[in-house]
C-alpha cells in the first residue's frame, strides 16, 4: 500500500541544523515534496526533487534522496525561530495525479 | 496574482445537514484537487479533477461525497446528511496539468459538524 511515514516532532535550537526524515513506499513516485505549514495558514511547498536525483540544495535547504531505501531528509541549515512550523513530507506515485503526504513533523526552534 | 481562494473559511452545522463548499482555483490552472485533513494529520486525497471530469474520485470516503466542476474552473465539495467524522479542514489546491507542476493551495475550510 501507499504510506509516508515521518517523525512527529523535532526540536532544535536557533543557529543548529535540523534534519527532518521521511520514507515512502511507492517505488514509481516520480517527485518528492517538502510542505511547509504553519499555524492557521496553508500548506506552502518548500522544495521538491526528481526521482532520479540524488540531491538538491537551495538556498538553506538541501533535499537528500535515497532511492534504494525509499528515504527523503530535508536539512535546513542555520535554523531560525521563523522555521518553527509543521513539515509535511509527499510522493506523487507515476499514476497518479494526487499526492500522498506523511502525517507532518512538527519542528521547533528554541532560541 | 490571486491565489487559491476557499469559502467559507468556516462552516459549523449541525449532524444530518448538506454543506457545500465552494474552491476557486488560480486563472488557468487546469487540474484541481480536494483533500480533507484531520487533526494532527497529513492531508488526504479526496478527488482530482482534469478540466471538468474527474480524473481520479477514489479518495472520496463514501456516496455522500460530491463534487463538481462544471465550466472546468470553481468546484464545489458537497457532503450530504453530515457526521461528526466528517469534521476537518477541507483543502482545495490547483496545478497546471502533469509532471511535477506545483500544487498550490488554498487556506481551507474548517467544517466542523455538532
Amino acid at each position: 500500500g501507499e504510506d509516508v511515514e515521518q517523525s512527529l516532532f523535532l526540536s532544535v535550537r536557533e543557529g543548529d541544523s535540523s534534519v527532518i526524515n521521511c520514507t515512502y513506499t511507492d517505488s514509481s513516485s516520480t517527485y518528492l515534496y517538502w510542505y511547509k505549514q504553519e499555524p492557521g495558514a496553508g500548506l506552502q511547498l518548500l522544495t521538491y526533487i526528481f526521482s532520479n536525483m540524488d540531491m538538491k540544495q537551495d538556498q538553506r535547504l538541501t533535499v537528500l534522496l535515497n532511492k534504494k531505501d525509499k528515504h527523503l531528509s530535508l536539512r535546513i541549515a542555520d535554523t531560525q525561530t521563523g522555521d518553527s512550523a509543521i513539515y509535511f513530507c509527499a510522493e506523487k506515485p507515476g499514476s497518479q495525479g494526487n499526492l500522498i503526504f506523511g502525517k507532518g513533523t512538527k519542528l521547533s526552534v528554541k532560541p | 496574482g490571486a491565489g487559491v481562494s476557499q469559502t467559507p473559511s468556516n462552516k459549523v452545522t449541525e449532524k444530518g445537514k448538506y454543506v457545500e463548499l465552494r474552491c476557486d482555483p488560480i486563472s488557468g490552472h487546469t487540474a484541481l484537487y480536494w483533500y480533507r485533513q484531520s487533526l494532527g494529520q497529513g492531508p488526504e486525497f479526496l478527488i482530482y479533477f482534469q478540466g471538468t471530469g474527474a480524473a481520479d474520485d477514489s479518495g472520496l470516503p463514501n456516496d455522500r461525497f460530491f463534487a463538481v466542476r462544471p465550466e472546468g474552473s470553481v468546484s464545489t465539495l458537497k457532503i450530504q446528511r453530515t457526521e461528526r467524522g466528517d469534521s476537518a479542514v477541507y483543502l482545495c489546491a490547483s496545478s497546471f496539468s502533469g509532471g511535477k507542476f506545483e500544487q498550490f493551495f488554498g487556506p481551507g475550510t474548517r467544517l466542523t459538524v455538532l
